[in-house]
């Protein structure tokens, strides 16, 4: 069966520092990939989303970027964070294509302060 | 633009009662999905349940309905009997195609409590 995790599962982060943030699947080849936000109280926003390796789809231009150096491997990043970066990060998988369900990840809570 | 919009922000009510949380949405595609996942306390998004535009039957899953509407534009959820465990907020999601991969527009969700 296909497993999901992402870590850290809280991270607690300066204004201006860096991120990272990193999620994997396990179970599975050539999945797509998803990054979403969700900011406290608020429904959710699709950040990136990755059909394979060095592929990526940006959704909201931002202060965030997305990697995805392995087939299975989903990295979110930022060189300076933000008050506004802090939110829930949720990764997200599904079977290559466009009718297929997504299944989510445990989530990053990242706090900026 | 796709939109979804779940009107309803909270409901409280008290074990054993029904309850119909309500999924309105907006595209003009003619091939789309809707889904319902559930956000327990713990934050992890649960997937519930995929319907496919084509495919208007209702569906029942244990205590769990769903009411697809296409003349509504409507995706209704209703928890039977509901119980605390059923506490969470619930998003309702639309697809839309992209480059080859597909993105979920969620609504705002709508946090169910449960009261014993």
């Amino acid at each position: 069966s296909q497993t999901i995790h992402q870590w850290p599962a809280t991270l607690v982060q300066p204004v201006g520092s860096p991120l990272s943030l990193e999620c994997t699947v396990e179970g599975t080849s050539n999945p797509n990939l998803y990054w979403y936000r969700q900011a406290a109280g608020r429904g959710l926003q699709l950040l990136f989303y990755s059909v394979g390796i060095g592929q990526i789809s940006s959704e909201v231009p931002q202060n965030l970027s997305a990697s995805r150096p392995q087939d299975r491997q989903f990295i979110l990043s930022s060189k300076k964070l933000l008050l506004s970066d802090s939110g829930f990060y949720l990764c997200a998988w599904s079977v290559s294509g466009i009718r297929y369900t997504q299944y989510f990840g445990p989530g990053t809570r990242l706090t900026v302060l | 633009a796709q939109k979804v919009t779940q009107a309803q922000t909270e409901i409280s009510v008290v074990e054993k009662e029904d309850v119909t949380l309500d999924c309105v949405y907006e595209t003009r595609d003619t091939t789309y999905y809707l889904f319902w996942y559930k956000q327990p306390p713990s934050g992890e998004l649960v997937f519930l349940i995929r319907r496919n535009s084509f495919d208007e039957q209702n569906e029942i899953s244990g205590r769990y309905s769903w009411n697809f509407q296409k003349s509504t534009s409507s995706f209704n959820f209703t928890i039977t009997a509901s119980q605390v465990v059923d506490s969470a907020v619930y998003f309702c999601a639309l697809s839309e195609a992209g480059q080859g991969a597909q993105k979920l527009v969620f609504g705002q969700g709508t946090r169910l409590t449960i009261n014993p």
